[in-house]
């Protein structure tokens, strides 16, 4: 089954504590990138990578790090993570850069995050 | 930059009615792409619909349709029949050329929660 896949789901930590999102496509897919859904915000683009080695600030970057060794797998990294960045964390994959706009990005489940 | 406003932070509509949600969007490139997504309560994103800058018909896809307005930017969603189960929050959001650099981000509305009654 094609899917984008997220762990954790669910996260609780405190100020300070380095974290780590997986993030993993089984598509072969070359376009990644994450986002975060604030009430009244929508979601806004953190980062995002167009292919193995190859990543790129999106809006909202600060306080985040991104990798992409592989072509599957885009962790998020909280090197120091502050209650401002308690959120709801997406995950998405597309097959190719968006020059044809009608494929669509494929979304994780979500990560809950609270920074207490 | 390409900016997507959702004026109606919630929307009510009877269970068989049709219901549309409005959505404006602005960018300067001719290329873009209109997308509608479904975030029911347990929080997945389900895209629904697609609508490309080129595009003469308004697409369709079963009971969701996206009354496209290029002139006026608009790209409304209409839910025809609405059902107990669309009750969710929708987002509207845009891809666009960015200038040359097309590396498909997506722009993204505030969103409209959508409340179905029996």
């Amino acid at each position: 089954e094609a899917q984008v896949t997220q762990n954790p789901r669910y996260l609780i930590t405190v100020t300070g504590k380095k974290l780590t999102v997986t993030c993993s496509q089984n598509m072969n897919h070359e376009y990644m990138s994450w986002y975060r859904q604030d009430p009244g915000l929508g979601l806004r683009q953190i980062y995002y990578s167009m292919n193995v080695e190859v990543t790129d600030k999106g809006d909202v970057p600060e306080g985040y790090k991104v990798s992409r060794k592989e072509k599957r797998n885009f962790p998020l990294i909280l090197e120091s993570p502050s209650p401002n960045q308690t959120s709801l964390y997406f995950c998405a994959s597309s097959p190719r850069q968006g020059d044809n706009w009608q494929e669509t990005q494929y979304f994780g489940p979500g990560t809950r995050l609270l920074v207490l | 930059a390409q900016k997507i406003t959702q004026t109606q932070p919630g929307m009510f509509v009877q269970e068989k009615e049709a219901v549309t949600l409005d959505c404006t969007y602005d960018t300067s490139d001719q290329s873009y792409g209109l997308f509608w997504y479904k975030q029911p309560s347990s929080g997945e994103m389900i895209f629904l619909i697609y609508q490309g800058s080129y595009d003469e018909q308004n697409a369709t896809e079963g009971r969701y349709s996206l009354n496209f307005q290029k002139a006026r930017k608009s790209a409304n969603l209409v839910i025809s029949a609405s059902q107990l189960g669309d009750s969710a929050m929708y987002f509207c959001a845009m891809v666009a050329n960015a200038g040359g650099t097309s590396y498909g981000k997506l722009t993204f509305g505030q969103g409209t929660i959508l409340t179905v009654h029996p």
